[in-house]
């Protein structure tokens, strides 16, 4: 079965800076989706690739996925407070609609 | 705004209890999930729906876990007797089938955070 790897785990930033996470599958993705939670809330959906060198943006986050489909990285500009929560990478297998999700990455943004 | 809604938001219960949870997910939406969240696991998925058939339980534990859908507007899921490792956050999802292979996604619901005692 298939299964998503996120890194790192957690992440403490001094406000204004850049950061990365990373997903990767242990197969190719058809769907790569990336979600916000905030402690004690539902999962915010962000973005969602499909084609190998797919690359999107909303406001200051930046998701691509790489050629190959297996690796997706979501990249945040000037990070700001606001920024701070768990986010979860997740996949569709492509057959059944079926998504899993990574292990999360926490957040913490200090300002 | 169309939304999921799951109830209750929090529950707290003795070992042993039976507790159900319910979701009414988004008008038109014929896939239904339902996920659970611990510090340990994860977001794990239990079970989930299309036009109100269960297509997979495989993540749920079968002998005290239940996953239905009444009708379209509403999925429960029930644990009898609950357990102290039942503790989580529930949470139900969402999606228009068909149309998310364009792109759309899943929806989630604010969850029901469970936790038994």
């Amino acid at each position: 079965s298939q299964e998503l790897e996120q890194s790192p785990q957690s992440l403490i930033v001094q406000e204004g800076k850049n950061l990365t996470i990373n997903c990767t599958s242990s197969k190719t993705l058809y769907g790569l989706y990336w979600y916000k939670q905030k402690y004690g809330e539902g999962l915010i959906f962000l973005m969602m690739l499909q084609k190998g060198g797919e690359e999107k943006s909303h406001e200051k986050i930046t998701a691509k996925l790489d050629e190959k489909k297996q690796q997706s990285s979501l990249h945040i500009t000037a990070s700001q407070p606001s920024h701070a929560g768990i986010y979860l990478c997740g996949a569709d297998d492509g057959a059944t609609n079926k998504l899993i999700f990574g292990t999360g990455t926490l957040l913490a943004v200090q300002p | 705004d169309a939304r999921v809604t799951q109830t209750p938001r929090h529950k707290v219960t003795e070992m042993g209890q039976e507790v159900t949870m319910r979701c009414q997910p988004i008008l038109g939406h014929n896939t239904v999930f339902w996920y659970r969240q611990t510090m340990m696991q994860g977001l794990e998925l239990l079970a989930y729906f299309r036009n109100r058939a269960p297509l997979d339980d495989s993540g749920m534990p079968k002998d005290r876990f239940s996953a239905e859908m009444p009708d379209a507007t509403l999925a429960t899921l029930k644990i009898q007797p609950s357990e102290p490792r039942d503790s989580a956050v529930y949470f139900c999802a969402s999606d228009p089938g068909q149309a998310r292979v364009s792109g759309n996604t899943i929806y989630f619901g604010e969850g029901s955070w469970l936790t038994v005692v």
